[in-house]
């Protein structure tokens, strides 16, 4: 069955930092989609980055990138150089290729910047 | 290009209401997601379908919420009757395909009184 866990519920760090959040993954599909995104406290929610399972190398977006460990089954965001404005809620969601079922979410990390 | 688009943002029901909520999903997009969002359970599915058949159905939702596609491009979300309970923002979603990513609308918060 399909479960992702995020077990940091907040993370605090100062502004210009880097931050890490973690989440993991069940799966019993041997390819499968991770996806990040965030939603700010207007409510919005926005893609951010995603890493396909047949790809070693990790991604990255701007100053988004993963930290990708596939024996781990896990699946880390991390932001570099932090801003005010990432301040926010970030999910974690992964879908199986082979399945027709809706990707699954995790309960989400809230981060809270600080100047 | 349109995003995805909700409407009411906001709606406001008696206990025992029917109410319907409206989303347009992004043009071309062949997968539409509805999703109840709540401080307490986070994100839940209530309804994924793709090129308008139905897909999955999240098994606690069954009983009085019904999502329709009417169209590609237009789906609704029924709920009768409708509880306090159901008070949450409710979200629709769209992705090109299965691989794909998510755009999420802006979302529908429904208060039940």
């Amino acid at each position: 069955a399909q479960k992702v866990t995020q077990t940091q519920t907040s993370i605090s760090v100062m502004e210009k930092t880097t931050v890490t959040m973690d989440c993991v993954y069940e799966t019993r599909d041997s390819s499968y989609f991770l996806f990040w995104y965030k939603q700010t406290a207007s409510g919005e929610i926005v893609f951010l980055i995603r890493q396909d399972s047949y790809k070693k190398e990790n991604a990255t977006e701007g100053h988004y990138s993963l930290n990708f460990q596939k024996p781990k089954s896990s699946i880390g965001l991390i932001i570099t150089a932090t801003q005010i404005e990432d301040s926010a809620v970030y999910f974690c969601a992964m879908r199986e290729r082979n399945n027709n079922n809706a990707p699954r979410f995790g309960a989400g990390t809230k981060l809270s910047v600080k100047p | 290009d349109a995003g995805v688009t909700q409407t009411p943002r906001h709606e406001v029901a008696e206990k025992g209401q029917t109410i319907i909520l409206k989303c347009e999903p992004v043009s071309g997009h062949n997968d539409l997601f509805w999703y109840r969002q709540t401080k307490i359970q986070g994100l839940e599915l209530l309804s994924y379908f793709r090129s308008k058949s139905l897909m999955e159905d999240g098994g606690a939702f069954k009983d009085r919420f019904k999502a329709e596609m009417l169209n590609s491009s237009f789906s609704t979300l029924k709920i009768q009757p409708t509880e306090p309970k159901d008070s949450a923002v409710y979200l629709c979603a769209s992705s090109l395909s299965g691989f794909a990513e998510q755009f999420f609308g802006p979302g529908t918060r429904l208060t039940v009184l």
